[in-house]
């Protein structure tokens, strides 16, 4: 069965770095999304991306987050200047359509010193 | 303003017993209901949805969740709770972005 991944699993920077997180969605979905998850709260919606742009993003995706697709399978999400309060577990997930079931990939855990 | 409810934050229930967990919806359209299973450190994975159709669904191992348009509610049920299914559930509704609720807590005893 088809699912999306991500890597790495576990990132740990130190405050005011960049990273870029990984997403490989499931090879036939269009629709692209990045959540977060603060330890111990709910999963917030980041941002979504349809035709090669963003179709929303919330308030919390503010300049300090950009996301890309660079090639045909990637679908990137990148912290310019990390802060302590981004540490969270960052999910990707994709749908074929919208509305539509997201399927998520298993998580990065940013841990940001 | 679309939002998801879960008014019950941690359940306990012995293995064998059935379980109900609580999700209530404001949304103005058509909602469509999901309910996903997380495990500890783990990602999220889908449980069942409802997008129309039957009321009742019927999910992955043995759980079933029955839409209410008059309660605003999507609750998720099982007749008979497993240790393995301790974990944290969330129910989300789709408005072309996922809005989740906190989460409930499911814990088993033996």
């Amino acid at each position: 069965e088809p699912e999306v991944t991500q890597t790495p699993s576990h990132q740990v920077t130190q405050m005011g770095q960049e990273v870029i997180l990984r997403c490989v969605p499931i090879s036939n979905h269009l629709y692209f999304y990045w959540y977060r998850q603060i330890l111990g709260q709910k999963v917030e919606f980041l941002v979504s991306f349809y035709n090669n742009e963003i179709s929303e993003k919330s308030e919390i995706f503010d300049d300090q987050f950009s996301v890309e697709r660079p090639d045909g399978s990637n679908f990137t999400l990148k912290i310019r200047s990390t802060k302590l309060e981004d540490s969270a577990m960052y999910f990707c997930a994709s749908s074929a359509t919208t509305p539509d079931t997201q399927y998520f990939g298993p998580g990065t855990r940013l841990t940001v010193l | 303003a679309q939002s998801v409810t879960q008014p019950d934050i941690h359940i306990t229930v012995s293995e064998g017993a059935s379980l109900e967990l609580r999700c209530n919806y404001s949304y103005g359209a058509t909602p469509y209901l999901f309910w996903y299973v997380q495990s500890p450190g783990q990602g999220l994975q889908l449980l069942l949805k409802y997008f129309s159709g039957d009321t009742l669904v019927q999910g992955i191992k043995g759980f079933e969740a029955e839409f209410k348009r008059s309660q605003s509610s999507f609750n998720l049920r099982k007749p008979s709770v497993h240790w393995s299914d301790a974990a944290e559930y969330f129910c989300a509704v789709n408005t072309d972005k996922l809005i989740f609720g906190t989460g409930t807590r499911l814990q088993v005893f033996p």
